[in-house]
């Protein structure tokens, strides 16, 4: 079985700082994990995905993610956060299908 | 890049109606899409895999006969709450995989907010 938890559902962070939400994923086979966006009233948009090549992956909007196997995580990072990044983040994990198990969500707030 | 639509965006119906909620992809053959709901600051949990020319797959627990899909064509599928009842008011949202390959992540649709009155 998998499963993912992201801890924190609010983060809250100031214009230009650093943006850290955390991910981290349980699977008894290699996964294949996601970050995606919500805007409100909208559906998901896909940040990044990591699928077994490079740890580091680069997204759109300036983020970025590392997949850390020792760790089990997939933390979402962005130098500098912006008024726009305000919205729900999601991460989710899947084992190769397209059942996707998705974590609770972290609600990012950017403080002006 | 890939698209897929979803139609309405905002639907109000009062209970007892039946309401259908429509999933495109505009610029791909989608031979499977998802159905996912979201109550208020929740997470996405799967309803459903709509497989085109045949019966969906329903998740457990998942009233297959309340939440009737249909995927009639390689870019359309379609959600019809049933009878619905104000527990049924949520935000729908589907998804599709625009490419084969599991490592192709899936897009979703902008969602439909349903409200039963």
């Amino acid at each position: 079985a998998q499963s993912v938890t992201q801890l924190g559902s609010h983060v809250s962070v100031s214009e230009g700082a650093l943006v850290l939400l955390r991910c981290n994923y349980s699977s008894s086979v290699p996964p294949y994990l996601f970050w995606y966006v919500q805007y409100p009233n909208q559906g998901l948009q896909l940040l990044l995905k990591y699928t077994s090549a490079a740890t580091l992956v680069k997204g759109i909007n300036g983020f970025e993610a590392e997949f850390k196997k020792s760790e089990t995580s997939f933390h979402l990072t962005k130098p500098s956060a912006h008024m726009s990044d305000a919205a729900e983040y999601f991460c989710a994990v899947t084992s190769g299908t397209y059942k996707y198990i998705f974590g609770t969500g972290t609600r990012l707030k950017v403080l002006a | 890049g890939a698209v897929v639509s979803q139609h309405p965006s905002w639907v109000i119906c009062k209970s007892g109606t039946s309401v259908k909620i429509e999933c495109r992809s505009l610029d791909f053959q989608a031979t499977t899409m998802f159905w996912y709901r979201q109550f208020p600051k929740q997470s996405l949990m799967l309803m459903a895999t709509s497989n085109e020319g045949s019966k969906a797959t329903y998740e457990q627990g998942v009233e297959k006969d309340k939440f009737l899909i249909n995927h009639a064509s390689l870019t359309l599928s379609t959600l019809t709450v049933t009878s619905a009842h104000p527990e049924d008011s949520s935000f729908y949202i589907c998804s599709a995989p625009p490419l084969i390959g599991s490592d192709s992540p899936l897009h979703f649709g902008n969602g439909t907010r349903l409200t039963v009155t």
